[in-house]
């Protein structure tokens, strides 16, 4: 069965990068024709997709994020992280990556909750 | 790119059947056959529960359906269940591995 698993920081001071790390385990990262995602949800909010990325590093934005965002992936370690510079107050949220396919996220990462506070 | 629009709430008895807008453009919506709808509990990872328009994961109750029309799909629940409270939210494929999401239906069960 296919896990994805979030880490990183649950604080970061304002006008600093957010950086968080996914990792998958009960499959590899480079198989099948998969592309990988990260979500976020601003508490009591809706879910507001971020990014995508294939397992060869082709890289899709949300054009609003577009200028702070960097999505990477390393194969080897079975991981793909975010990277979200400038972060105010509004970038709060819970954060989730996934397993896009055929235009859905089939699996999810239970998600972990970044605060931005100085 | 906005997000799709979903009212913010509907409400059921149990046995009832309720019935989730998301309406999009041509650019999303309408234009792919790629909407899909998530249910999230309370503190919970959203779940997959049709892909496609109207194509359920295995484990899915059938309770669960989708279609679209133009601009707007639909998801609707069947012989409503105390477990169906829950959010839920409507996604779809906007092009280039782009992906949109509405903005959440509260479903309550009476």
């Amino acid at each position: 069965q296919l896990q994805l698993q979030e880490s990183g920081p649950g604080l970061v001071k304002p006008s600093e990068t957010l950086s968080l790390t996914c990792t998958v385990s009960g499959g590899s990262i480079s198989s099948g024709n998969y592309y990988w995602g990260w979500i976020r949800q601003p508490p009591g909010k809706g879910l507001e997709w971020i990014g995508t990325i294939s397992y060869s590093g082709s890289t899709y934005y949300h054009p609003s994020l577009k200028s702070r965002v960097t999505i990477s992936v390393d194969t080897s370690k079975n991981q793909f992280s975010l990277n979200l510079s400038s972060v105010t107050a509004a970038d709060t949220a819970v954060y989730y990556c996934a397993r896009w396919s055929g235009g859905s996220y089939y699996y999810w990462g239970l998600g972990t909750l970044v605060t931005v506070s100085s | 790119q906005s997000a799709l629009t979903q009212p913010p709430s509907a409400s059921g008895s149990p046995g009832q059947s309720v019935t989730f807008s998301c309406t999009g453009t041509s650019s999303d919506v309408g234009g792919y056959n790629y909407v899909s709808w998530y249910q999230q509990h309370p503190g919970k990872a959203p779940k997959l529960i049709i892909y496609e328009v109207n194509k359920r994961p295995s484990g899915v109750p059938d309770r669960f359906s989708g279609s679209k029309s133009g601009n707007t799909a639909s998801l609707t629940v069947s012989g409503l269940q105390a477990e169906d409270e829950a959010d839920y939210y409507c996604s779809s494929y906007a092009g280039s591995i782009n992906c949109v999401f509405g903005g959440g239906t509260k479903l309550t069960v009476l």
